[in-house]
């Protein structure tokens, strides 16, 4: 069965650096997300991503966090100048579909630490 | 704005019982509402999702239900076994002009225990 990959499965970066963390989505799908969860709390919406645009984003996508998929394949997510409370497990996740029942796949995650 | 309750933190249950989660939500009315399972470092796995004119639906040993008036949803797990110890999340669609992102409850930390 097809299935979401991310890498690395674990980034420690320090305060200030960027980080891109990479995702290679199932290969039918045309709907990107990413998602976030820092320990112990919820899974918080990012942004959406169709047809190489951003479809909608949270307040927490500010001006450092940008999104892209490069070469059809790759979509990946880049922080710009990493800070403290960025630490968290990011996942990527996907859907071939624009209904809500579509079902959308996660990623394994990655866990980014800033130090 | 939206906002999902999953009022239990954690539930410990014995082998071969039955685990019945709550899931709560407030200034919504959504078309749909799924079940993801979540173990420990990995990502949310779907597993079932319940459109609002449905009462009830299965899938092996899952039932989930949904009642739009109470704005309330139940997840059972029957005969309860040690491998379905994880943390499961309720989630709601959100469309609002993007592509359905999902709004997750915290969760509810399921603990099977033989």
């Amino acid at each position: 069965e097809p299935e979401v990959t991310q890498t690395p499965s674990h980034q420690v970066t320090q305060m200030g650096q960027e980080v891109i963390l990479r995702c290679v989505p199932i290969s039918n799908h045309l709907y990107f997300y990413w998602y976030r969860q820092i320990l112990g709390q919820k899974v918080e919406f990012l942004v959406s991503f169709y047809n190489n645009e951003i479809s909608e984003k949270s307040e927490i996508f500010d001006d450092q966090f940008s999104v892209e998929r490069p070469d059809g394949s790759n979509f990946t997510l880049k922080i710009r100048s990493t800070k403290l409370e960025d630490s968290a497990m990011y996942f990527c996740a996907g859907k071939n579909g624009q209904r809500s029942t579509d079902t959308q796949y996660f990623g394994p995650g990655t866990r980014l630490t800033v130090l | 704005s939206q906002k999902i309750e999953q009022n239990s933190e954690a539930l410990n249950i014995q082998e071969g019982k039955t685990a019945t989660l709550t899931c709560n939500y407030t200034n919504y009315s959504p078309a749909y509402l799924q079940w993801y399972r979540q173990d420990p470092g990995r990502g949310p796995v779907f597993l079932l999702l319940i459109r609002e004119n449905e009462k009830e639906k299965r899938k092996e040993r899952l039932k989930v239900t949904f009642d739009t008036t109470l704005k309330q949803s139940l997840f059972h797990i029957t005969a309860s076994q040690p491998a379905d110890s994880a943390t499961y999340l309720c989630a709601l669609d959100s469309f609002s002009g993007g592509y359905n992102k999902l709004i997750f409850g915290a969760g509810t930390r399921l603990a099977v225990h033989p």
